[in-house]
């Protein structure tokens, strides 16, 4: 079955690190970039970073630049997000996706994993 | 910081049309944005309609489509259905693997 599964979220205080998982199944994972999108509570989509297919390229939102991380072990099948230095409105669902290539939309989704930052 | 703008809610009637569009706040869309477009119900995971501005996502209905309306990227629903009431999101691809979404659509079939 294609599909996407996050984990990892959970609730963390501020200026505290989490680490958040997607693995991916169902298709060649190492022939696609990934990203991940998130949306804070009644907002909209926001997204955060992406990765290239071999993992050589890696791009970040100006919100997150310096904190997060993005990262993938395709020998693993697994896309990664490393969240340092969380601040309150970094709470959100996080959703991974995957695309083509980093110039191609997003075309398959997760169900997302949830992180709240409060102390 | 260049921002992307969508309407922020639109009503249509059943069977009718509606168009959204997605600008931004300095320049135009162009096929060069890579504009896509997503739909997303409350607690759901968004769901991919178009792609590089008019490539319908596989399962896609063909009552969805995209195109470059002026200096805008737009999303038109011909034949509007009660399921098709979700907010709408465009992404524009702003280059050196930046990607922006705007701030969203709700539509309303009613």
């Amino acid at each position: 079955q294609v599909q996407l599964v996050e984990s990892g979220g959970g609730v963390v205080q501020p200026g505290r690190s989490l680490r958040l998982s997607c693995a991916a199944s169902g298709f060649t994972f190492s022939s696609f970039a990934m990203h991940w999108v998130r949306q804070a509570p009644g907002k909209g989509l926001e997204w955060v970073a992406l990765i290239s297919y071999d993992g050589s390229k890696k791009y970040f939102a100006d919100s997150v630049k310096g904190r997060f991380a993005i990262s993938r072990d395709n020998s693993k099948n697994t896309l990664y997000l490393q969240m340092n230095s969380l601040r309150v409105e970094d709470t959100a669902v996080y959703f991974c996706g995957r695309s083509a290539s980093p110039v191609d939309a997003v075309d398959m989704w997760g169900q997302g994993t949830r992180v709240t930052v409060s102390s | 910081q260049t921002v992307v703008t969508q309407e922020p809610s639109f009503s249509v009637s059943p069977g009718g049309t509606v168009t959204l569009t997605c600008g931004l706040s300095s320049g135009s869309v162009s096929t060069r944005y890579y504009p896509s477009w997503y739909q997303q119900t409350p607690g759901q995971a968004p769901r991919t309609l178009i792609s590089s501005t008019n490539t319908r996502s596989s399962g896609v209905p063909d009552r969805f489509s995209g195109s470059i309306l002026g200096n805008t990227a737009a999303l038109t629903i011909t034949g509007a259905q009660a399921d098709d009431e979700s907010d709408y999101y465009c992404e524009l691809y702003m280059g050196s693997g930046i990607w922006v979404f705007g701030g969203g659509t709700k539509v309303t079939v009613l």
